[in-house]
């Protein structure tokens, strides 16, 4: 089957602790992505990375960080700077054309203990 | 700043009516609409896309409009139906930087009753 995976689908962080959320993806895309959504909420994007070894800021990236070592792959790290990381965590990815249609995985859910 | 705003933010239904979901955004320089469902504690499946030169996509029981110009995007369901519940986004991609970024409404959660 092609598509996202996403794992675990449920992680608890104690204070001062850093997590790491898992995205991998075998549907040859370039392009990945990190959202987060609140309650209530749409997605926020967090980071994104057009190509392997390369990755841009999003608009709430302060308190998080990312690698893209391999094309396959692009793991969220919550770290302990984010005070509120309790959300609901979706990574996407698309392949580099004009229609930019982006394939969601089925999402990581972070609370706080 | 691109700002996507979704009226309602709820709806109920009774099944087999037909409902319209509205969505605004505030820049007109989009290069794509695309609407979304979420179903609870699920991802986001992609249900259609509108090139900004298009008026509008269909797909199914599903119609969705695009009026650049005037910053709106209807989403048309007809014949509703109790699986058709869940959370419908609409997100607009800009292109900037060299990259394309989508942004997001808050969604419109949607009941239908049998």
């Amino acid at each position: 089957d092609g598509g996202i995976t996403q794992s675990p689908k449920y992680l608890f962080r104690k204070e001062g602790q850093n997590v790491t959320l898992s995205c991998e993806q075998n549907l040859n895309h370039d392009a990945m992505y990190w959202y987060r959504q609140d309650p209530g909420q749409g997605l926020r994007l967090i980071y994104y990375s057009q190509i392997v070894n390369d990755f841009q800021k999003g608009d709430i990236a302060e308190g998080y960080s990312v690698s893209r070592e391999k094309k396959e792959s692009f793991p969220l790290t919550v770290t302990s700077a984010q005070k509120n990381p309790t959300a609901f965590y979706l990574c996407a990815s698309s392949p580099w054309t004009g229609k930019n249609i982006q394939y969601f995985g089925a999402g990581t859910r972070l609370s706080v203990l | 700043k691109q700002e996507v705003t979704q009226i309602p933010a709820a709806l109920s239904v009774p099944e087999g009516e037909n409902l319209v979901l509205n969505c605004s955004f505030t820049d007109s320089a989009i290069y794509n609409l695309q609407w979304f469902r979420q179903d609870p504690g699920k991802g986001l499946t992609s249900l259609l896309l509108i090139q900004s030169s298009q008026r509008e996509q269909t797909s199914g029981r599903l119609n969705a409009s695009l009026d650049k110009s005037s910053g709106r995007s209807t989403l048309y369901i007809a014949a509703s139906q109790p699986g058709d519940s869940a959370t419908y986004l609409c997100a607009v991609t800009r292109k900037g930087a060299g990259s394309y970024q989508l942004t997001f409404g808050k969604g419109t959660k949607l009941s239908v009753i049998p």
